[in-house]
């Protein structure tokens, strides 16, 4: 089955240690993006790439930095999580930008100490 | 600034009846409008979607209204079935998707 595959499903990492958060996708889509979900809010977008084109949020931590290698990967990095990064973070894909379906991954759950 | 709004955190539904799932957004450049459903522990998934061109779209026990004016659409599904227990998020897209803060259904047996 075609997919998108997020690694791992959860992550602990220690207060300013570095982490990185790893989505794959089979559906060959060109889009990539990660979501910042925290608790009884909504999904917030970070940033995506269109093909190899990063496209960065306004609003978007300079802490949050993001790698797409090749299509079927984007990784996200956080350089010095703080305790307000603790949340889950969610991958999705399309085929094109604009109205094109979404299709997310099960998310990270990121808990920082 | 939450450009789309879901008012209602939790609705209770028998099952059988009919669930209404609202959302209004502030945003009179949002084109299309999407609901996502979500189970614990898994992704969003994509459940239904509209063009602001039109006021209805059907699938089958789902339908989503749209009223522009109002700024306003709304998610019915019927019958409801234990299920459709999920959080229901709507989204709107500009040149990104912005979700709401989702209602959490549930369908009593």
């Amino acid at each position: 089955d075609a997919m998108v595959i997020q690694n791992p499903r959860y992550q602990v990492t220690q207060f300013g240690k570095p982490v990185t958060l790893s989505c794959s996708q089979t559906l060959n889509h060109n889009v990539m993006y990660w979501y910042q979900q925290k608790s009884s809010q909504a999904p917030k977008l970070l940033f995506h790439y269109y093909d190899k084109d990063f496209n960065n949020e306004a609003d978007t931590p300079d802490n949050f930095q993001s790698r797409r290698p090749n299509t079927s990967f984007c990784f996200l990095d956080i350089r010095s999580p703080g305790l307000g990064d603790a949340a889950m973070y969610l991958c999705a894909t399309s085929r094109a930008a604009g109205t094109d379906t979404q299709y997310f991954g099960p998310g990270t759950r990121l808990t920082v100490l | 600034d939450q450009q789309v709004k879901q008012n209602s955190p939790s609705l209770s539904v028998q099952e059988g009846r009919i669930s209404i799932l609202n959302c209004d957004y502030t945003n009179s450049m949002f084109d299309y409008f999407l609901w996502y459903k979500k189970y614990p522990a898994e992704g969003p998934t994509f459940l239904i979607s509209i063009s602001s061109i039109k006021d209805k779209n059907e699938d089958g026990r789902f339908t989503v209204f749209l009223n522009k004016s109002a700024k306003h659409l709304s998610l019915h599904i019927v019958p409801s079935q234990p299920g459709d227990s999920a959080v229901y998020f709507c989204a709107a897209i500009d040149e990104k998707l912005t979700f709401g803060t989702g209602t959490r259904l549930t369908i009593i047996p």
